[in-house]
Order: C-alpha cells, then sequence, then structure tokens
C-alpha cells in the first residue's frame, strides 16, 4: 500500500526560483492538506482541500498555491521562493477522521 | 484563536512510564490525536480519542483526557528505546473532520539506557 507519497525528498532552490512539491494519495481521501513543520513550531497548515476541485487557506498560504484537478493529486507551488520558505513540508490526506501523512519534502532556499 | 500546548522535552529510564500532556483552547474539538515522529520521518498515528470519553487504552499506550480542564495527556508504559521520538498532540476544533488539525509543538522524548 502505497499511501500518501511526495516527491521530491529533498530539494534545494535559489531565492526567487519556483517550484512544484507533488503529493499523491491512492486511499480515495477527499480531504488533504498540506503542513509546513519547522523547529518549536509543530506544523502549521499551508492549504487544504475537501475534494477535487476546491481549495482553501490555511494558517500560512503566503507564497504558497495549491490546486486540485484530481481527487489524488495535490500539487503544491512556490511561486517565487524565500529563505523564509526553508522547512519541511508534509501533505496528509483523511476520509474524515485521521489524517495520514507522506515522509515529508526537506526544502532548503538560499 | 485555536491553540494547543505541549512541554518541549521529555527525559526517562527504559522501563520506566513516561506521561506527555498537552493542553488545548477550543473545546468544540470532537477528536483529539497523538502522533509520533521518528528522525527524518513522516507523522504517524498513534492513537485518538473522541472528546465524549475520558480514558482510552491501547496496550502499552493510556490516553486520558479531562475536558472541564482542556487537558490530554499520553501515558507510555515500560518506556523502550525505540519509543524516543516526537510526539504531537492535535486538536480537530471543527465539527467535522475536513483535514484540518491544530498540532502543538511536539515533545521530544529521550529515553535513557
Amino acid at each position: 500500500n502505497a499511501g500518501v507519497t511526495q516527491t521530491p525528498k529533498f530539494q534545494v532552490l535559489k531565492t526567487g526560483q519556483s517550484m512544484t512539491l507533488q503529493c499523491a494519495q491512492d486511499m480515495n481521501h477527499e480531504y488533504m492538506s498540506w503542513y509546513r513543520q519547522d523547529p518549536g513550531m509543530g506544523l502549521r497548515l499551508i492549504h487544504y482541500s475537501v475534494g477535487a476541485g476546491i481549495t482553501d487557506q490555511g494558517e500560512v498560504p503566503n507564497g504558497y498555491n495549491v490546486s486540485r484537478s484530481t481527487t489524488e493529486d495535490f500539487p503544491l507551488r512556490l511561486l517565487s521562493a524565500a529563505p523564509s520558505q526553508t522547512s519541511v513540508y508534509f501533505c496528509a490526506s483523511s476520509e474524515g477522521g485521521p489524517l495520514h501523512f507522506g515522509n515529508g519534502t526537506r526544502l532548503t532556499v538560499t | 484563536g485555536e491553540d494547543v500546548e505541549q512541554s518541549l522535552f521529555l527525559s526517562v529510564r527504559e522501563g520506566d512510564s513516561s506521561v506527555i500532556n498537552c493542553t488545548y483552547t477550543d473545546s468544540s474539538s470532537t477528536y483529539l490525536y497523538w502522533y509520533k515522529q521518528e528522525p527524518g520521518a513522516g507523522l504517524q498515528l498513534l492513537t485518538y480519542i473522541f472528546s465524549n470519553m475520558d480514558m482510552k487504552q491501547d496496550q502499552r499506550l493510556t490516553v486520558l483526557l479531562n475536558k472541564k480542564d482542556k487537558h490530554l495527556s499520553l501515558r507510555i508504559a515500560d518506556t523502550q528505546t525505540g519509543d524516543s521520538a516526537i510526539y504531537f498532540c492535535a486538536e480537530s476544533p471543527f465539527s467535522s473532520n475536513t483535514g484540518k488539525l491544530i498540532f502543538g509543538q511536539g515533545t521530544t522524548l529521550q529515553v535513557k539506557p
């Protein structure tokens, strides 16, 4: 069972570059979300989706875009990377109960 | 707004019990969760409790919920070195779960042999 798959595992960007973090789930979950994890701050919600075609902002959405064209995929786009976006990013899915997490993408912006 | 607070660090000896505490603010939370994160890995669901329960036990894990004080605890009996990890408390502060959880800062559990 693949569960929630995130790619890439690691990424280094220069300030101003753009990129897309990929997230896919094979559990047919309606709900998907993106969190970032920073030391001492727990996980903070960036964006979430309650179904294909529906997305909404979380606690820290600035500098990120999302779309949900299919149930399976929920990519996170960084429009113009900044050093403040250096973090570990987690994608999660659920069917209305506990969240299932991917293994994360460790992003460094120099 | 909603907030979840945890102490940042706990150190115990192997074989002792560990108790990790958490406080939350949203009294409408319907589910409260404990997740475990090992180094370099994602978050693994350990257990969760419904807000109408006081206690839940699952093998070495006991969750206690004091809804009046908005206090949640996770007790790990006979703590092993493999239990060393970061433990996150999280609440679902909405009437329906939609993938929106509020997480605490995480408690790093260090187990000494």
